[in-house]
């Protein structure tokens, strides 16, 4: 069975601040896909990334950035220099064959 | 525009009046999910089907039935909906899942908050 543990239920920080927000899984397989959503106070979910297991290469957009590490089974979100429009709640996920597993999603909060 | 629709939005129903939570998406999509989000738990798939006829349970499918007759379409049929199942549900497409067509990327519908009393 696969999993993915979202240890960080709430996170605030004032803006500006860097924020980390963890994601640790359990797969079995050897080839998986991990994912990041984005789930603002209107409620859709939207797409941020997608690594693949074999590519272990970080990964930066704008403020954004992923770490994969294989070794610890993480793929860790930093927002760099926090805004206010960034509060949301924030979720990993891991596709394997068929299912998709979600973790329980990381609320953050940027205070003005 | 691409996108998966789903309907309706909101719904408030009574215990054991069947309902059916319709799923449409116009991507020529093989994949088709559905999820349930509830405080704490986060998103949890119930069914899923990659293709045509071919359906299968996620981790939550209990008290939940799904069809795929057509490729757009991926109805929810809750026979005998319980309070239990009172949720905001999530429906899901992808040009394809699992390693052997490559993992895409789900495009959700808005979501159909559901309160059965």
């Amino acid at each position: 069975a696969q999993k993915v543990t979202q240890a960080q239920t709430e996170i605030s920080v004032v803006e500006k601040e860097d924020v980390t927000l963890d994601c640790v899984y359990e797969t079995r397989d050897t080839t998986y896909y991990l994912f990041w959503y984005k789930q603002p106070p209107s409620g859709e979910l939207v797409f941020l990334i997608r690594r693949n297991s074999f590519d272990e290469q970080n990964e930066i957009s704008g403020r954004y950035s992923w770490n994969f590490q294989k070794s610890t089974s993480s793929f860790n979100f930093t927002i760099t220099a926090s805004q206010v429009v960034d509060s949301a709640v924030y979720f990993c996920a891991l596709s394997g064959y068929q299912k998709v597993t979600f973790g329980t999603g990381t609320k953050l909060q940027v205070i003005p | 525009e691409a996108q998966v629709t789903q309907n309706p939005r909101y719904l408030i129903t009574v215990t054991g009046k069947k309902l059916t939570v319709t799923c449409s998406q116009n991507m020529n999509h093989e994949y088709m999910s559905w999820y349930r989000q509830d405080p704490g738990l986060g998103l949890r798939q119930i069914y899923y089907s990659m293709n045509v006829e071919v359906t299968d349970k996620g981790d939550v499918p209990e008290g939940y039935k799904v069809s795929r007759k057509e490729k757009r379409n991926f109805p929810l049929i809750l026979e005998s909906p319980s309070p239990n199942q009172t949720s905001l549900y999530f429906c899901a497409s992808s040009l394809g899942q699992g390693v052997a067509s490559g993992a895409n990327v789900l495009t959700f519908g808005a979501g159909s908050r559901l309160t059965v009393l």
